[in-house]
């Protein structure tokens, strides 16, 4: 079946230093693959898409890999600060049908 | 401003008493959709709108209704609602013309049944 996994447990990190989330997937051939932020009680708000035939993609502070052999995503954020605190999300598209299939994401949290 | 908008925010309700969530986008977006969002589950889709008049059912359509009568606007209708259906609701929009599915969500709507 397919499925999208992304670590439950919180990450824990101290400003200044580099969060990296991790998304993989399974019997899935997505096209691009898509981030999202999350804060509590708020919608999902976009951050980054890259593309299949993308290896890497930047974006400020941001930057996401994408490895379709290994069928994982990496999602950095360089630099982090206490505001960067939220879930993130990584999200599919299902065989181009204009539908995303989202992982149950993976929160982050920024000590000072 | 771009956005999608919701209401009511917030809802507590009875069970069976019928209710209606409204959602409305402003971007000329053809694409609609509707999530529930549950603690270790993530959001799962209800149902999604292609355009005027197209829907279709997402992965957790039971107990849920929807029309799209009009292309910014799409509500979500909960005939009778249980208990299972409380939960915290987005709507979300996208455009074809983007060809990659990026959504834009609403603020959501926390949804108590009793």
């Amino acid at each position: 079946s397919q499925k999208i996994e992304q670590n439950s447990e919180a990450l824990n990190i101290q400003e200044g230093k580099t969060a990296t989330l991790t998304c993989n997937y399974t019997n899935y051939s997505p096209a691009y693959l898509q981030w999202y932020r999350q804060d509590p009680g708020r919608g999902p708000v976009f951050l980054l898409l890259i593309r299949e035939n993308e290896k890497e993609k930047r974006k400020e502070r941001l930057k996401v890999t994408f490895d379709t052999t290994l069928k994982q995503s990496l999602f950095h954020i360089t630099a982090s600060q206490p505001a960067d605190s939220a879930t993130y999300l990584c999200a599919l598209d299902q065989d181009s049908s204009y539908k995303l299939i989202f992982g149950s994401g993976t929160r982050l949290l920024v000590r000072p | 401003e771009a956005q999608v908008t919701q209401n009511p925010r917030y809802l507590i309700t009875v069970t069976g008493k019928k209710l209606t969530v409204t959602c409305s986008q402003n971007m000329n977006h053809e694409y609609m959709s509707w999530y529930r969002q549950d603690p270790g589950l993530g959001l799962r889709q209800i149902y999604y709108s292609m355009n005027v008049e197209v829907t279709d059912k997402g992965d957790v359509p039971e107990g849920y209704k929807v029309s799209r009568k009009e292309k910014r606007n799409f509500p979500l209708i909960l005939e009778s609602p249980s208990p299972n259906q409380t939960s915290l609701y987005f709507c979300a929009s996208s455009s074809y013309e983007t060809r990659t599915d990026t959504q834009y969500f609403g603020p959501g709507t926390r949804l108590t049944v009793l």
